[in-house]
């Protein structure tokens, strides 16, 4: 089975300043994808960034943008320019590609404090 | 697009009594919908992955009888969790992938909690 391991229980900011965090994970496929999850005190799950396996170009939006190194099996988010509104719960997941399953394997979390 | 809604957004029951959540894609077909459980301060966990006219399949350790699962609808399934007892008090989270596709998309959860 696929684990998705996140080392960091909590991290904190300063305004305006970057973080990374990171995200490794075990697999022996190798066709998938890797996300990023914001989950806000609401508990809804907001989609940050996502990475297809097979893409070496790392993923970006806006702010938000990915070191992946699929030999290393290391997936970290670098969140720039971090904003109060950035303060949540961040999951990195898993998920295979194709096939007719293909459910989330979620972290265990990284808790982003914003400090103003 | 895209939207996943899920209903209702917090119940609170007895114990021993059922309760029925509902996950529905308002604008697209899904063939596959996921349930998760995420309790306080902790990741989601797969319980079961719903599909469409067929059985849902549970993951290990999660009760079928207890936790029932009815996909009757490109756009609905429901999780009923009978006779709920106090340690079922979490999050319940549900996900819809795109018929024909590979993009998922969440619900907004529901928070049950048994007295």
């Amino acid at each position: 089975a696929q684990t998705v391991t996140q080392s960091q229980p909590e991290m904190s900011v300063q305004e305006a300043e970057t973080v990374t965090l990171s995200c490794t994970y075990d697999t022996s496929e190798s066709d998938y994808y890797l996300f990023w999850y914001k989950q806000p005190p609401s508990r809804q799950m907001i989609l940050v960034i996502r990475q297809e396996a097979y893409k070496q170009q790392n993923a970006t939006e806006n702010r938000f943008s990915v070191n992946f190194q699929k030999a290393a099996k290391s997936f970290s988010l670098k969140i720039s320019d971090s904003q109060l509104g950035d303060a949540a719960m961040y999951f990195c997941a898993y998920r295979s590609a194709g096939g007719t399953g293909n459910q989330f394997y979620f972290g265990t979390g990284t808790s982003l404090t914003v400090i103003p | 697009g895209a939207v996943v809604s899920q209903h209702p957004s917090w119940v609170i029951c007895k114990s021993g009594t059922s309760v029925k959540i509902e996950c529905r894609s308002l604008d697209f077909q899904a063939t596959t919908m996921f349930w998760y459980r995420q309790f306080p301060k902790q990741s989601l966990m797969l319980m079961a992955t719903s599909n469409e006219g067929s059985k849902a399949t549970y993951e290990q350790g999660v009760e079928k009888d207890k936790f029932l699962i009815n996909h009757a609808s490109l756009t609905l399934s429901t999780l009923t969790v009978t006779s709920a007892h106090p340690e079922d008090s979490s999050f319940y989270i549900c996900s819809a992938r795109l018929a024909g596709g590979e993009k998922q998309f969440f619900g907004p959860g529901t928070r049950l909690t048994v007295l």
